[in-house]
C-alpha cells in the first residue's frame, strides 16, 4: 500500500549545529504538508508544499519539495533548545486511503544546549 | 475561539470495561479522524469519517467504535475487545481535502 518514509527516525544535535530530515513517498503527491509534535503535545500543521521543485522558508526552517514530487525535506539551521520535538512529513492518500493523510514516522530531534 | 476538545485529558480503564473518549470541534470543518500513538511512534489511523453519519475503518480499528451523528463531535469508544489500549489517542479535523489537519490535545489511555 501506500507508504510515506522518514529518515532519520532520531536525531541528536548540539544547539547551533543544522538539522535535516527527508521524506520518501512511494507514490506521486499533489502535495506534502509538514507538522511538529513538542514532547507531549499534539501535532501542529507547519507548511504545505504544492508545487514541484518548490522552496519554502519560516525563520530558520526551509521546506523543500521534490522535483518529481514524492520526496521532501526539512533543513532548520542552527538548532535551538525550542525546536526540540518529532517532525513528521504527510501527503494525501489516494485510493482505498483517499481522504486521509498518510504520515510517516516521524524524526524525533534533540538539542543539547 | 474555535479549535477541537478532547475530554478527558486523561484516562484509566478497568479490564473488561468500554470507554469513551470525546471530540468536539467548532471549526466547521467536515472531516473527523481519530489516531492512536504509541510511545517513540508515529500516529496510527484508527477511524475517519468524512461527512455525518459516515464512517470507515482505517489501519488499526479492531476493538474501536465510533459514531458521528452531529458535524461537531466524533466520539470513540475503546471496547473490551482492544487488548492493548494503552496509548496517546489523538482526533483531528479538517475542512477540505487539501487542507492540513488540525488536533485536538489528546487524551492518554491506561489499564488499571
Amino acid at each position: 500500500g501506500q507508504q510515506v518514509m522518514q529518515i532519520p527516525q532520531y536525531q541528536h544535535v548540539q544547539e547551533g549545529e543544522d538539522f535535516t530530515t527527508y521524506c520518501n513517498s512511494s507514490t506521486t503527491l499533489s502535495n506534502i504538508q509538514w507538522y511538529k509534535q513538542r514532547p507531549g503535545g499534539h501535532p501542529v500543521f507547519l507548511i504545505q508544499l504544492v508545487k514541484s521543485g518548490e522552496v519554502k522558508k519560516q525563520k530558520r526552517l526551509t521546506f523543500q519539495f521534490g522535483e518529481a514530487k514524492k520526496n521532501s525535506s526539512l533543513h532548520i539551521t542552527a538548532t535551538q533548545t525550542t525546536d526540540v520535538g518529532t517532525y513528521f512529513c504527510a501527503g494525501p492518500g489516494y485510493g482505498g486511503s483517499q481522504g486521509n493523510l498518510i504520515f510517516g514516522k516521524g524524526t524525533k530531534l534533540s538539542v543539547k544546549p | 475561539d474555535g479549535g477541537i476538545t478532547q475530554s478527558p485529558k486523561y484516562l484509566f480503564r478497568k479490564e473488561g470495561q468500554n470507554v469513551t473518549l470525546s471530540c468536539e470541534q467548532n471549526l466547521n470543518h467536515d472531516a473527523m479522524y481519530w489516531y492512536r500513538q504509541d510511545p517513540g511512534q508515529g500516529l496510527r489511523l484508527i477511524y475517519y469519517s468524512q461527512i455525518v453519519n459516515d464512517f470507515q475503518k482505517g489501519d488499526i480499528a479492531e476493538g474501536y467504535s465510533v459514531s458521528r451523528e452531529k458535524k461537531e463531535s466524533f466520539p470513540l469508544t475503546v471496547t473490551s475487545a482492544q487488548k492493548n489500549p494503552t496509548a496517546f489517542y489523538l482526533c483531528a479535523s479538517r475542512y477540505r481535502v487539501d487542507q492540513p489537519q488540525h488536533f485536538g490535545d489528546g487524551t492518554r489511555l491506561s489499564i488499571l
